[in-house]
Parts: structure tokens; sequence; C-alpha cells
């Protein structure tokens, strides 16, 4: 039963790299969305997808980029790592979007940038 | 704005009950979840409340008043293990999640 994978798990970038957290699901869901968790604050969305092709801004999306070419994967992307971006990531998903279904997180990726 | 309220930190005593209270204001609702969260992990499910009244799931139960704008969720004969942090989270008109800062949980032997 994977769920929702997710890698890596800890990375370490220095200011100006760029990366790509990558995101997968095996269950079929057609909702799928990026987090970032910091300390006193609750999760929030960076973007989310609708379904493969459609992607949209969700509440702090500067300095990150998504797609979804398949229903299956949903990386996002740092373009310019800048130390506000230190924090916990969380892909997660969900059956549909327009539902009160519970939602699946993936483990979760530590991201420090130096 | 759109604003789910919680405590910080809460403590309790292995078997004792604890309730965790959740405030919100937000743009439409359609449901109101709570999560758990252990230390460096991914949040879990635990209820899920979209009518007004209680939910029990064993040692746990969540509350929902919607008038009021406010839910609890209820842990029994604590445990160690339940010490986490516990996150409340609404889904608003758009089916979109906004979620509390969490309140963690401290259970003392």
């Amino acid at each position: 039963n994977a769920g929702v994978t997710q890698t890596p798990k800890f990375q370490v970038l220095k200011t100006g790299q760029s990366m790509t957290l990558q995101c997968a699901q095996d269950m079929n869901h057609e909702y799928m969305s990026w987090y970032r968790q910091d300390p006193g604050m609750g999760l929030r969305l960076i973007h989310y997808s609708v379904g493969a092709g459609i992607t949209d801004q969700g509440e702090v999306p500067n300095g990150y980029n998504v797609s979804r070419s398949t229903t299956e994967d949903f990386p996002l992307r740092l373009l310019s790592a800048a130390p506000s971006q230190t924090s916990v990531y969380f892909c997660a998903s969900k059956g549909q979007p327009d539902s009160g279904n519970t939602i699946y997180f993936g483990e979760g990726s530590w991201l420090t940038v130096v | 704005g759109q604003n789910i309220d919680q405590p910080t930190e809460m403590t309790a005593t292995e078997g004792a009950i604890v309730q965790i209270n959740c405030t919100y204001q937000t743009s439409g609702f359609n449901g109101l979840f709570w999560y758990q969260q252990h230390a460096g992990e991914a949040p879990t499910f635990l209820s899920y409340n979209v009518l007004d009244g209680l939910e029990e799931k064993g040692r746990f139960s969540s509350f929902l008043s919607r008038s009021k704008g406010y839910s609890y969720l209820l842990l029994k004969e604590l445990q160690m293990k339940d010490s986490a942090s516990y996150l409340c989270a609404v889904s608003d008109s758009n089916y979109q999640l906004i979620w509390g800062a969490g309140t963690k949980l401290i259970i003392k032997p």
C-alpha cells in the first residue's frame, strides 16, 4: 500500500540552487496538492491540481512551480532557493476535488536552504 | 479573512480525558477535520464532521456546532502514544482546507 510517496526526505540546498520535490500517488486520485509547514503556523497550501493538465495557485505560490502531466505525479519545483523556503513540505491527495473526502499525506520532505 | 483558532499546547495525565477546542471563521463550510501528527511525521486522519453533533470513534470523539463555529476533539483514557499535535482543518466553500496551527498535547505519566 504505497499511497502518497514523496522524495527526497531530507535535502540541504544553497541559496540560488534549484531542485524538484517528487510526489506520486497510486490511488487514482484527481486532487493533489503541496503544503509547507512552519513552526507555529498551520499547513499552508502552495499549489494544487484538480486533474491532469490542471494546476492552480494556493496561498503561498511564489518561488514554486508545479506541473501535472499524469494523474499519478505532481512534482514541486523550487526555482531559486531562498532561506525563507526552509520548511517541511507535504504532498497530499484526495479522491474528488469537490468533496469533503479526507486527504492523504506523503511522509514529508525536510528542506534546509543555507 | 479565514481563521482557525486552537490552543498552542495542552498537558494531560495518562489515563485522563482531554478536550481540544477549535473555533473557526471561514468563507463557507463543507466539513471539519481533525488530524493527528506525531513529531517528524505526516498528519493522519482522525475524524470528519459535517453535521452538528458528536461523532464517536473508540477513545476519540469529535463534536461540531456549525452555528457557533466550534468543534472539539475529546480523547479518553489517554495513553503516552497520544502525545502528538492535533490539527483542526475546515473545508471552505471551494473545498479547500484551511488549517489551524495545531495543538501540541503532552501526556505525563
